[in-house]
């Protein structure tokens, strides 16, 4: 297991409703990031965050957004859900190597399956 | 064109056969690959790093050609165990992952 645990582990909503999905990372960690994985395809990055600051953003609407707390759980907000949105939603913690720069291998939690109907 | 580009497979292959698939990727700069391995319906979970000089981990072979902006991955002895899908990996901070590559081992 990696430490990484997220919440829920499935969910099903309707188009037009908003979801919030929760990540928390491994004890030491102090970076999250969040990847989308539509069935068949590779995970695609969302946005990573350091330190409680966006850190990067993929091709992702705004309409996905997130948050760092200072203890470095991270949530994702989907506001008004299309049906396209649905796939499985993984988020990845590691640690910032400091001066070196770049960071630690990412290790995955179980994903989230959202389902927009 | 993706970032990170794949053969998508399925490799089907009987036990104990070798097994060889590539992926390419567009930034040339780029410094840091892997292979990951997702089992169905779970999350990816690191295979192995890929280094410039190529690099074995028991049965696994990864090799990377930087002129040609490619990374393969050979698995020997293949086992019924090594039935998953194969995510080739490109770490620019974030991780840009290929569609994978789907290796069925039939007994």
């Amino acid at each position: 297991e990696t430490g990484v645990t997220q919440s829920p582990t499935h969910l099903i909503k309707t188009r037009g409703q908003q979801v919030t999905l929760r990540c928390s990372s491994q004890s030491g960690h102090n970076t999250v990031s969040w990847y989308q994985q539509a069935l068949g395809q590779g995970p695609q990055f969302i946005f990573q965050y350091y330190r409680e600051e966006e850190n990067g953003r993929g091709n992702f609407p705004p309409r996905f957004s997130g948050l760092q707390f200072p203890n470095y759980s991270s949530e994702l907000n989907v506001n008004a859900l299309e049906l396209d949105d649905s796939a499985l939603y993984l988020c990845a913690s590691s640690s910032a190597r400091g001066a070196s720069g770049g960071f630690t291998e990412q290790f995955f939690g179980p994903g989230t399956r959202l389902t927009v109907l | 064109r993706k970032e990170v580009e794949q053969d998508p497979g399925p490799f089907n292959v009987p036990e104990g056969a070798t097994v060889a698939f590539n992926c390419t990727y567009s930034n040339s700069a780029s410094q840091s690959f892997f292979w990951y391995r997702q089992d169905c319906r779970k999350e990816p979970k690191l295979l192995m790093s890929v280094y410039s000089s190529g690099n074995e981990d028991g049965r696994f072979t990864a090799q990377l050609n930087r002129a040609s902006q490619y990374i393969s991955l050979l698995i020997r002895d293949s086992k019924l165990s090594d039935s998953a899908t194969y995510l080739c990996v490109v770490n620019d901070y974030k991780l840009s992952f290929g569609a994978g590559t789907t290796v069925t081992v039939r007994a």
